[in-house]
C-alpha cells in the first residue's frame, strides 16, 4: 500500500518569507508526528497529533512554527518568517501502535 | 530524560567482514529501543525493536542487536557486511515520560562504509 507522502521534496525560499510542508500518513494511521533534520544530525521531535487529543507541540523551536491536522489525515507544518537557521530535511510519520513510518522528507533551504 | 549515544559517527567495514555499531542509552525505566537505518535519498526504515521482550533481537536483512542492561547497551551488528548496506543508522529510544507521546529520541547516527 502507499506509505507516507511528503511535499514539496525540495523548497528553497528567502528569508523571512513564510513555508507550508504537507505530509500524508498512512489511511488508518492515528498518531503522526513531525521531526527535523538538520544536517549531520539525528533527528528532532517537533510535534504529535494523535486522533482528536490536544497535540504534543513540546518540541516546536520558537512560536513561528505551528502544525495542524485535520481529522486523521493530512498535517501541514508552517514557518513563519524562515530563518537560515530552519535549513533542515523536515520528516513527518505516522503509526498505528509503537512503530512509526517515515515519509522521504522535505528538504527546506532558507537562502 | 532519556536519551542515546552513539559512540562512532564513521565506522568502515570490509565487505563479508562483520559490522558493530555502537549504543549506549539513558533511562530511569525500561526502554523500548529501535534501530533505523536511513539509505541515501530515502526514508528512514526500521531495521528492528526492543520492547521489553527478548533479550537479543533480530531484524531485516541479516541485522540484529542484544539489549544489555547491566552495560546500559544496545549495539547493532552483522556478521557480514554487504556493499548495500552502506548507509546511515540511527540508535533510538521511545519517550514514555509524556504518556501517549510516544516520541523518538534519536541518536546521533553512526554513517556505515563497506568497502569492495
Amino acid at each position: 500500500g502507499a506509505g507516507v507522502s511528503q511535499s514539496p521534496s525540495n523548497k528553497v525560499t528567502e528569508k523571512g518569507k513564510d513555508v507550508e510542508l504537507r505530509c500524508d500518513p498512512i489511511s488508518g494511521h492515528t498518531a503522526l508526528y513531525w521531526y527535523r533534520q538538520r544536517l549531520g544530525q539525528g533527528l528532532e521531535f517537533l510535534i504529535y497529533f494523535q486522533g482528536n487529543s490536544a497535540p504534543d507541540k513540546s518540541g516546536l523551536p520558537s512560536d513561528r512554527f505551528s502544525a495542524e491536522r485535520t481529522g486523521e489525515s493530512v498535517s501541514t507544518l508552517t514557518i513563519q518568517r524562515t530563518q537560515q537557521e530552519d535549513s533542515a530535511v523536515y520528516l513527518c510519520a505516522s503509526s498505528l501502535n509503537y512503530e512509526q513510518y517515515f515519509g522521504p522528507g522535505t528538504r527546506l533551504t532558507v537562502t | 530524560a532519556q536519551s542515546v549515544t552513539q559512540l562512532d559517527s564513521h565506522v568502515s567495514v570490509s565487505e563479508g567482514t562483520p559490522v558493530l555499531l555502537r549504543c549506549n542509552y539513558s533511562s530511569s525505566y525500561s526502554p523500548s529501543l529501535f534501530w533505523y537505518v536511513q539509505h541515501p535519498n530515502k526514508g528512514l526504515q526500521l531495521l528492528l525493536k526492543y520492547t521489553s521482550a527478548a533479550t537479543l533481537v533480530k531484524g531485516i536483512n541479516g541485522f540484529e542487536a542484544e539489549f544489555k542492561k547491566s552495560e546500559t547497551s544496545f549495539h547493532l551488528t552483522k556478521p557480514s557486511a554487504h556493499m548495500s548496506d552502506a548507509a546511515e543508522y540511527f540508535c533510538v529510544v521511545s519517550d514514555q515520560i509524556s504518556g501517549a507521546t510516544n516520541k523518538l529520541i534519536f541518536g546521533t547516527g553512526t554513517l556505515l562504509a563497506v568497502q569492495p
